[in-house]
C-alpha cells in the first residue's frame, strides 16, 4: 500500500537532547513537509523540500533541521534550542505539476513530549 | 496577509441533524481549497477539495462543500451527523501566489451528542 510513515509513534526526551523524527514516503511525490501542531493553534510549517537535495524554512523553523537525501525520506531533527518542543508533530507530502504543489497526504503523526 | 477562518472553534450537534463547519478565506484570485479531518492521535485526512469547475464538491463520508466566490467562503456540510463523525476538521487554501504552502484555519471540533 502507498502512504506515508513516521516513526516513532510516542517519543519522549530529557531536555538539552537532540531527536530525530522520521518521515518516510512511497508515493513518488516531490514535495514533502514538516507541520507542529499544538492545542488551537491549528498546523504551523516548520519546513518543506520540493526536490532532493532541497528545502526552505517555513513558519517557525528555529530549533528544527532537516535534510533531504533521498526523494522518499524527510527526518526532522528537534534541537536543543527548541525551546518548547512538545508537541505533535506531522509529516506530509505531495506531486509538483507545473510548478504548483497538489493535493498534500499526510502520515499517522509523532507526539514528542519533552521531560 | 492572506487568511483562512473557520467561524466556530467548537460545534456540537447531535446525532441525524445537520452538520455546518464553516470556512472563510480572503484571496483575490480564487484559490485552490481543502477540508481535512483529524481523529485523535492520527494524521489528517482528505475529505475533499475544490480547485476549478463545479463549485459543489463532494468528498467522503457523505460530506460536501461549496465554493461561493462572493462571500469567499467554502463552507462544509452533512445533512445527517453519525457518531463517527466526531473529529476535528480544518479548512486549507492554496494560492496560486504561495504555490508551495497551505493557509490553514485553526480548525473546528465536531461533537456528536447520542
Amino acid at each position: 500500500d502507498g502512504g506515508i510513515t513516521q516513526s516513532p509513534k510516542y517519543l519522549f526526551r530529557k531536555e538539552g537532547q537532540n531527536v530525530t523524527l522520521s518521515c518516510e514516503q512511497n508515493l513518488n511525490h516531490d514535495a514533502m513537509y514538516w507541520y507542529r501542531q499544538d492545542p488551537g493553534q491549528g498546523l504551523r510549517l516548520i519546513y518543506y523540500s520540493q526536490i532532493v537535495n532541497d528545502f526552505q524554512k517555513g513558519d517557525i523553523a528555529e530549533g528544527y533541521s532537516v535534510s533531504r537525501e533521498k526523494k522518499e525520506s524527510f527526518p526532522l531533527t528537534v534541537t536543543s534550542a527548541q525551546k518548547n518542543p512538545t508537541a505533535f508533530y506531522l509529516c506530509a507530502s505531495s506531486n509538483v505539476r507545473g510548478g504548483q504543489t497538489d493535493t498534500q497526504y499526510f502520515g499517522p503523526g509523532t507526539r514528542l513530549t519533552v521531560l | 496577509a492572506q487568511s483562512v477562518t473557520q467561524l466556530g472553534s467548537h460545534v456540537s450537534v447531535s446525532e441525524g441533524a445537520l452538520v455546518l463547519l464553516r470556512c472563510n478565506y480572503s484571496s483575490s484570485v480564487p484559490p485552490y481549497l481543502f477540508w481535512y479531518v483529524q481523529y485523535p492521535n492520527q494524521g489528517l485526512q482528505l475529505l475533499l477539495k475544490y480547485t476549478t469547475g463545479a463549485t459543489l464538491v463532494k468528498g467522503i463520508n457523505g460530506f460536501e462543500a461549496e465554493f461561493k466566490k462572493s462571500e469567499t467562503s467554502f463552507h462544509l456540510t452533512k445533512p445527517s451527523a453519525h457518531m463517527s463523525d466526531a473529529a476535528e476538521y480544518f479548512c486549507a487554501s492554496l494560492n496560486a501566489g504561495n504555490n508551495r504552502k497551505l493557509i490553514w484555519g485553526l480548525g473546528t471540533s465536531l461533537a456528536v451528542n447520542p
